[in-house]
């Protein structure tokens, strides 16, 4: 029920071309959807986020693409370089009213790789 | 701002050991959790605290434990390590309930033998 799926486990990516990674989820409790970039060695960081009334968000070379109905999100990574290599996961947030509180889950991850 | 900090970067333990993962923040933030990162498996949520006194569990609670006595600190504590805890450590906080921006720290490498 709470679970998030994401796709595909790796990409590689020229320079300058378009990384698409997916996420589909089940539970239509989730309010919240971040995405977040890790670099080898370091923390996860948002990179951005969609609420589910919002079709699509862009920020710079990411977008994040949204359909409701299908119940699946996906980020896009428009002209990608090779500082863009990473790995990347999706996230959903369900929010409980009654303790004030939220949970994300992430996705699984997508090693992205992005070669000269 | 140190933001969140994490210590030990790395430790290894023997089945059966105790040891306490140490994590603090210092942006004045009410929710802070902890999560693993396995190959493979993304990140799983162990427990969070919206403040202090208040702690909760996540996915993976067993064989963790959490206190939070002060806003700035969130130890994890693992009671009697199995090699099934072998994993990399994160601890996390954010302003507010909502989540919005979790800031996480850089992680705590966790072998136990």
């Amino acid at each position: 029920q709470q679970q998030v799926k994401q796709s595909p486990q790796s990409l590689i990516v020229q320079k300058g071309g378009i990384s698409i990674i997916n996420c589909a989820y089940e539970n239509t409790a989730f309010d919240y959807f971040p995405w977040y970039q890790q670099f080898p060695g370091k923390g996860p960081a948002l990179l951005i986020a969609i609420r589910p009334d919002v079709s699509e968000k862009k920020e710079g070379r990411f977008t994040i693409s949204f359909n409701k109905s299908a119940k699946q999100f996906s980020l896009h990574i428009m002209d990608s370089q090779p500082g863009d290599s990473a790995t990347y996961f999706c996230a959903a947030r369900v929010t409980y009213s009654g303790a004030g509180s939220y949970q994300l889950t992430f996705g699984k991850g997508t090693k992205l790789s992005v070669i000269p | 701002n140190a933001g969140v900090t994490q210590t030990p970067k790395f430790q290894v333990l023997k089945t059966g050991q105790s040891m306490t993962l140490q994590c603090a923040q210092d942006m004045n933030h009410e929710y802070m959790s902890w999560y693993r990162q396995d190959p493979g498996m993304g990140l799983r949520l162990i427990h969070y605290s919206v403040g202090a006194g208040i702690t909760d569990q996540g996915e993976v609670p067993n064989g963790y434990n959490v206190s939070r006595s002060t806003t700035e600190d969130f130890p994890l504590r693992l009671l009697s390590a199995a090699p099934s805890q072998t994993s990399v450590y994160f601890c996390a906080s954010s302003e507010d309930r909502g989540g919005y921006e979790q800031y996480f720290g850089p992680g705590t490498r966790l072998t136990v033998t």
